[in-house]
């Protein structure tokens, strides 16, 4: 997986509870993004980030904030999660913002 | 607003058949069409990348065609084996990737 972790792989929560998704590079590329994926829609982005505290939107973020404060890090927070939140969130990097590498995913659901 | 719509969403092929998974886009800014294969439990993983400069591009038994006045592109894949079942995602891109529905293509032995 191109030398990306995330973790939690799995997580259960509750409807209204902050959640937390890592994504760890150890490839040093300038750009991270965070997808989710669910049936018949493919991988929608989330946010991205283009560089260390640079982050920017994507088609579906409401609900979601990011932060980057080293290269390796961007972090995925979901402030009060809800139901239609449950997905699989996958975490990608790119050197120069086209051929983008995916990490393993992460499983969430929320009850 | 979907702008690349991916077809079919399933396939099933005999191993040995051609395979082909089509894509249509609206955006006519998009200058990068990567094809992506997801195993299940894994991330995507880049399969094979056109630009629309080019009318195809191959690499083994994968081949993306591209028709830039259609704004169609499509992935083929040559000899089926078992090990190609898998779910494949066709993208464009404008600077941020969007992309198809995907499809779940199961070859049969």
């Amino acid at each position: 997986d191109a030398g990306i972790t995330q973790s939690p792989r799995h997580k259960v929560t509750e409807t209204g509870t902050p959640v937390t998704l890592r994504c760890h590079q150890t490839e040093n590329h300038r750009y991270m993004y965070w997808y989710r994926q669910d049936p018949g829609h493919g991988l929608r982005l989330i946010h991205y980030s283009y560089g260390v505290k640079d982050t920017d939107k994507g088609e579906v973020s409401d609900g979601y904030s990011v932060s980057r404060s080293k290269t390796e890090d961007f972090l995925l927070t979901l402030e009060s999660a809800t139901s239609s939140q449950t997905s699989v969130y996958f975490c990608a990097i790119s050197w120069e913002n086209e051929q983008q590498f995916f990490g393993p995913g992460t499983r969430l659901t929320v009850l | 607003q979907q702008q690349v719509k991916q077809s079919p969403q399933s396939l099933i092929v005999q191993k040995g058949g051609i395979s082909i998974i089509n894509c249509a886009y609206e955006n006519t800014a998009f200058d990068y069409f990567p094809w992506y294969q997801q195993f299940p439990g894994k991330g995507p993983a880049l399969l094979i990348a056109i630009r629309p400069d080019v009318s195809e591009k191959k690499e083994g038994r994968f081949t993306i065609s591209f028709n830039k006045s259609a704004k169609q592109f499509s992935l083929h894949i040559m000899d089926s084996q078992p090990g190609d079942s898998a779910t494949y995602f066709c993208a464009a891109s404008e600077g941020k990737l969007i992309f198809g529905q995907g499809t779940t293509l199961q070859v049969k032995p």
